[in-house]
């Protein structure tokens, strides 16, 4: 059965260091990967996708995934944290017809 | 332009009572979702419609029963509410197809006292 593990369920970084928030998936055929953010009392946001093609996905707000098979992973990265990068992010593998959600991390970004 | 919407954004309520959750999307999708996020942040999917035929129903109380009257709107009812249902619901949509790519509502607190 499809599923999916975010290791570290809280994150902080200083601002201007580097982000990375990590996922790995359990799938019997070729997954198709999903990163959201939710931020404060709001809905969620796709930040990127992965479904064919080139494994390295750039998504908005200057976050990147890369798809690595042989690791079963789509760890989410981004150069330098910004303030307004806190916010909770999930992970998501697609099967059938839904998505099923990692329990989520919640990035803090000091000043 | 809001993809998609949900009304109320809030809802607080007496234990017992009977409650409704409105969603609307303009994207053209032709599924829709409703989720449960509880305290803390966990994602459930609850149903899911396509062209108003219910292709998805997780374990769910049979006191919350979804409707959908087109494929533009997916309303969430709620009979004699419990303490237990307080969460935040969201709603969302997506084509079939399309990989799954899901666009979310901003949610309904529902608080049950």
């Amino acid at each position: 059965a499809q599923s999916v593990t975010q290791l570290g369920s809280h994150v902080s970084v200083s601002e201007g260091a580097l982000v990375l928030l990590r996922c790995n998936y359990s799938s019997s055929v070729p997954p198709y990967l999903f990163w959201y953010v939710q931020y404060p009392n709001q809905g969620l946001q796709l930040l990127l996708k992965y479904t064919t093609g080139a494994t390295l996905v750039k998504g908005i707000n200057g976050f990147e995934a890369e798809f690595k098979k042989s690791e079963t992973s789509f760890h989410l990265t981004k150069p330098s944290a910004h303030m307004s990068d806190a916010a909770e992010y999930f992970c998501a593998v697609s099967v059938t017809d839904k998505l099923i959600f990692g329990t989520g991390t919640r990035l803090q970004v000091f000043p | 332009d809001t993809a998609v919407s949900q009304t109320p954004k809030y809802l607080v309520t007496q234990m017992g009572n009977d409650k409704s959750i409105k969603c609307e999307q303009n994207l053209g999708h032709d599924t829709m979702y409703w989720y449960k996020q509880d305290s803390k942040k966990f994602l459930k999917i609850m149903f899911s419609y396509n062209n108003k035929e219910l292709i998805i129903n997780e374990t769910v109380p049979n006191r919350f029963s979804p409707k959908s009257p087109d494929k533009a709107h997916l309303n969430l009812h709620i009979n004699s509410l419990e303490l237990g249902d307080s969460a935040v619901y969201f709603c969302a949509s997506s084509s079939r197809g399309d990989y799954n790519e899901q666009f979310f509502g901003p949610g309904t607190r529902l608080t049950v006292l």
